[in-house]
């Protein structure tokens, strides 16, 4: 079975860049999390997805981040405009239902200058 | 926020012995959970306990869990190098199915 698809793994913008993460959860999996994790930090929950439908977005910063999972599958993570607080790894997780183990993808490393 | 303080912050042992590590947090759960994170594989699940439980065993994993204290402990036995990574306790307070990770221990075990 795949696991939990990020890309990219690494990306390096300057301050006031758009930039865009994509995860592909595993196959069959209804919920999808998107967390920050900051350096020597446990992850934070930004969102997270019941199918199409966000259930839970109250840690997103609403004015600069925004996320879709259109189809119910894959989900994409926005950043716009990136400032320099927003270097950190982006996880993003699946997992069957809300009440199951969640799988991690390996995540993408932002560093904005 | 974080839920959960993880003590200690970094620990260094020699392969074959023992880690133990501890996990403390701050309000109700449903379950806790612990999972391992390195450079290589990401973050990996690697043991569930729930609120009605006091101990679980997992292969070299041992973890407790005492609710009238708010803390867990994970116990790492015959710990080798590959163990080398941080470890994180989550917990799920059942409410909002939301896990709330703590702040990590970094083990390293020298070879």
């Amino acid at each position: 079975e795949a696991g939990v698809v990020q890309s990219p793994r690494y990306k390096i913008i300057e301050k006031k860049q758009p930039v865009a993460f994509w995860c592909n959860p595993i196959s069959g999996h209804n919920t999808l999390y998107w967390y920050l994790q900051n350096l020597g930090q446990g992850p934070e929950l930004l969102i997270r997805y019941e199918n199409e439908e966000a259930v839970d977005d109250s840690q997103l910063p609403k004015d600069r981040f925004s996320a879709e999972r259109l189809k119910g599958v894959d989900s994409t993570l926005k950043i716009q405009p990136a400032e320099l607080g927003d270097s950190a790894v982006y996880l993003c997780a699946s997992s069957r239902t809300v009440y199951n183990e969640q799988f991690f993808g390996p995540g993408t490393r932002l560093t904005v200058l | 926020s974080q839920q959960g303080e993880e003590d200690p912050q970094a620990l260094s042992i020699q392969e074959g012995e023992n880690a133990t590590m501890n996990c403390s947090y701050k309000t109700s759960i449903n379950n806790l959970q612990w999972y391992r994170q390195n450079s290589g594989r990401g973050l990996v699940h690697l043991i569930l306990i729930r609120s009605n439980e006091r101990e679980k065993h997992s292969g070299r994993l041992r973890v407790t869990l005492d609710t009238s204290k708010k803390s867990s402990s994970l116990l790492i036995t015959a710990s080798r190098a590959a163990d080398t990574a941080s470890y994180f306790c989550a917990t799920d307070s059942g409410a909002t199915n939301k896990l709330i990770f703590g702040t990590g221990t970094l083990l390293a075990v020298q070879p």
